[in-house]
């Protein structure tokens, strides 16, 4: 099955610095990249995705990458925020139905 | 706050017993996900379900099973608990059937078993 490995498992960045988290997924397959952001107490929250056919997609001050021949997709969080510190998580899909996630990130973002 | 709503938020229960979590998708979502998140294994998929039709299994135990109701709500009945049942058990739904739908998460339910 699918494998993704995410690095860091933890970041803390001063505020205002950038903020770069790396996966890589196993399965050439694989043509769907979610990003997701979880908030103490909460749930997954989707942030941004990437579809295999895309190379980079931005929204604000988020961006992610994917590298299909490499086989590994980054998020790029830019000017960082306080309320950007969290647990964010990688996934990949290959459409049928199932989401592998990376074993997560927790971001801390100093003031 | 997704749309998707899960009772209870907390469940404490001893081992051997059986609990039933419950999950409403967003309206208008057709399938519902079953997610575990523990600490040692991360978030792991467990089933979905899309109106009403079993889709696609994860790492499911044979000791779990999950339904999903004319209505669309779903449940996670766990059964046989052991310690190692202790986790977040999330649901998540989405509009159609394939994960490359935005898939909208519950705020979970905590389970301890002790």
């Amino acid at each position: 099955g699918e494998n993704v490995e995410q690095h860091p498992s933890t970041l803390s960045v001063q505020e205002g610095d950038s903020a770069v988290i790396k996966c890589t997924y196993s399965d050439s397959a694989s043509n769907y990249f979610p990003w997701y952001k979880q908030e103490l107490g909460k749930g997954p929250q989707l942030i941004i995705d990437i579809r295999s056919n895309v190379g980079e997609k931005k929204d604000q001050r988020i961006a992610v990458t994917l590298n299909k021949t490499a086989k590994h997709f980054s998020l790029h969080i830019t000017e960082t925020q306080p309320e950007d510190s969290a647990v964010y998580f990688c996934a990949a899909s290959k459409g049928d139905y199932k989401l592998s996630f990376g074993a997560g990130t927790t971001v801390t973002v100093r003031a | 706050d997704s749309g998707v709503t899960q009772t209870p938020k907390h469940l404490i229960t001893a081992t051997g017993q059986r609990v039933t979590l419950r999950c409403s998708p967003r309206s208008g979502d057709l399938s519902v996900y079953w997610y575990q998140q523990s600490l040692d294994q991360g978030l792991q998929f467990l089933i979905q379900y899309y109106n009403g039709e079993e889709r696609a299994k994860g790492n499911i135990l044979e000791r779990f099973s999950a339904q999903q109701f004319p209505d669309l709500h779903s449940e996670l009945n766990l059964s046989s608990l052991e310690l190692g049942d202790s986790a977040l058990y999330f649901c998540a739904s989405s509009v159609a059937g394939g994960s490359l739908n935005e898939q909208f998460f519950g705020p979970g339910t905590r389970l301890t078993v002790l």
